[in-house]
C-alpha cells in the first residue's frame, strides 16, 4: 500500500495523558499536513511541515499540541495533557511539491477518543 | 470565520441523475480549488481539482465549474451511481499559504437506486 500511513487508527486516552499519532506520507512526497475533524464539521488545518522543518502552525492550537517531521521516520503530533475536547479525527496529508497545485492525498486518520 | 461555505447538509438524486453539489467561497486570494470524497471511517478522496485560471475541468463522469466573479464553484455528477453516496468536501488553497486547505463543512450525497 503506497497511501498515507496513519496509526493507530482508534486511540483511546484519559484526561492528563499523553497522545501520539504517527504519519507516514506517500512515497516521494516530502510536504505533511495535519487536519483536525471535530463531529458535524470539516476539517480545520492545523500544521504543515516539511522535513526537519515546522512551515506553518498557524492552525496549531498554542499549548499542549506540537508536532514534528524528522529526517527519519514518520511524522508525529503529539498532544500534552489530553482533555475531552481533543476527541475527534485527526487526518495526515502529503504532496510531492509545492510546484503546480498538487493535490494532498490523505491517509485514514486516527480517531482519538478522551475518557 | 468560515471561508469555504457549503450550504446544503445534504442532496439526494436518483441513480443515473445528475448530482450538482455547490460551493461558495469569501478569499479572493484563493487559487485552487479541490474536491473530495470521504466514506464513514475513511480518509477524504481526492476528486477533481481546478486552478483559478479554468472556469471548468473534467474528468470522467466529474466535472467542476468555477465562477471567480461570483465566488462560487460546484460538482456535477453524472450519471450519478449508488456508489457516489458519501460526504462531498469542498476545499480551496492560496499560494502564499503554501498549500494549507480550507475545507466546507461537507455535503452528504445519497444516491438512490
Amino acid at each position: 500500500n503506497a497511501g498515507v500511513m496513519q496509526n493507530p487508527r482508534h486511540l483511546v486516552r484519559r484526561r492528563g495523558q499523553e497522545a501520539r499519532l504517527r504519519c507516514s506520507p506517500m512515497k516521494g512526497h516530502s510536504h505533511v499536513y495535519w487536519y483536525r475533524q471535530l463531529p458535524e464539521e470539516g476539517l480545520k488545518f492545523m500544521v504543515y511541515l516539511q522535513k526537519e522543518n515546522i512551515i506553518d502552525e498557524s492552525g496549531m492550537p498554542k499549548e499542549r499540541f506540537s508536532a514534528e517531521f524528522p529526517k527519519e521516520g514518520p511524522s508525529i503530533l503529539r498532544i500534552q495533557q489530553v482533555v475531552r475536547g481533543d476527541s475527534a479525527a485527526y487526518f495526515c496529508a502529503s504532496s510531492p511539491s509545492l510546484r503546480g497545485n498538487q493535490p494532498q492525498h490523505f491517509g485514514d486518520g486516527t480517531r482519538l477518543s478522551i475518557l | 470565520d468560515q471561508q469555504v461555505k457549503q450550504n446544503s447538509p445534504s442532496l439526494s438524486v436518483q441513480e443515473g441523475r445528475i448530482s450538482i453539489l455547490n460551493c461558495d467561497y469569501t478569499n479572493s486570494m484563493f487559487d485552487y480549488f479541490l474536491w473530495y470524497k470521504k466514506y464513514p471511517a475513511e480518509g477524504p478522496t481526492f476528486l477533481i481539482s481546478i486552478s483559478s485560471i479554468k472556469d471548468k475541468n473534467e474528468d470522467g463522469r466529474f466535472t467542476v465549474f468555477l465562477n471567480k466573479s461570483a465566488k462560487h464553484l460546484s460538482l456535477h455528477i453524472v450519471p450519478s451511481q449508488p456508489g457516489d453516496s458519501a460526504v462531498y468536501f469542498c476545499a480551496a488553497s492560496e499560494e502564499t499559504s503554501g498549500s494549507r486547505l480550507t475545507f466546507g463543512e461537507g455535503t452528504q450525497l445519497t444516491v438512490n437506486p
